[in-house]
């Protein structure tokens, strides 16, 4: 079956980077894009880009472009999400999630990564 | 500020049909057939429901189901249950990027 499991919730310094991990099973990982989407507390979905993980290729929201960088390791079928300059409003749920084209919205998705950015 | 405007609550009783719009351009939901629906429950991972506006996945309940009618889409779930008590996001493709609504909390009185 398909699964997506993220690491472990993180707490971070203000200025800091976090890189939140997402390794994928049960599919064939380079056949299907994958997105990264955040929720803060109590608030809705916000997208913040995709990763082909075939080719590596990689469009940003543009609320975080400069900001974020989504790489790939296709050995392991894994997918990284890296948020630079943190601030606290970065604190979120960070959640990956595939779909077949990168047009489309998500099928299945990651269990979700806290991510707290706190002095 | 979501793309995409969604009602900020519905309710509804036990066995009643309810439904939810999604209001966004000709750029996004006018332009392309691929609204989906989540739901998500507290939590939880969103879950997805309808794809490509009115298609199910596999496994998901014929009491949802979706439509569109011009920039707006809608999610119409009839028979309402207990457990349908959740937040619902709507999500277009707006050419670049996908974009969500800012969600509906659907509560069953």
């Amino acid at each position: 079956q398909v699964q997506l499991v993220q690491s472990g919730a993180e707490v971070m310094k203000p200025g800091a980077s976090v890189k939140v991990s997402c390794k994928a099973s049960g599919y064939t990982f380079t056949s299907y894009y994958m997105h990264w989407v955040r929720q803060a507390p109590g608030q809705g979905l916000e997208w913040m880009g995709i990763i082909n993980p075939s080719g590596g290729s990689t469009t940003y929201a543009q609320n975080f472009q400069g900001r974020v960088t989504m790489t790939r390791d296709t050995s392991t079928s894994t997918v990284y999400m890296e948020l630079s300059s943190l601030r606290s409003e970065d604190t979120a749920v960070y959640y990956c999630a595939r779909s077949y084209f990168d047009s489309s919205g998500p099928d299945y998705w990651g269990q979700g990564t806290l991510v707290t950015v706190s002095s | 500020q979501s793309a995409l405007t969604q009602p900020a609550s519905v309710s509804g009783s036990p066995g009643q049909s309810i439904t939810i719009s999604c209001t966004g351009t000709s750029s996004d939901v006018g332009n392309y057939d691929l609204v989906s629906w989540y739901q998500q429950h507290p939590g939880r991972a969103p879950k997805l429901l309808i794809y490509e506006v009115n298609k199910r996945p596999s496994g998901v309940s014929n009491r949802f189901s979706g439509s569109k009618s011009g920039n707006t889409a809608s999610l119409t779930l009839s028979g309402l249950q207990a457990e349908d008590e959740a937040d619902y996001y709507c999500c277009s493709y707006t050419g670049s990027r996908i974009s969500f609504g800012g969600g509906t909390k659907l509560t069953v009185l």
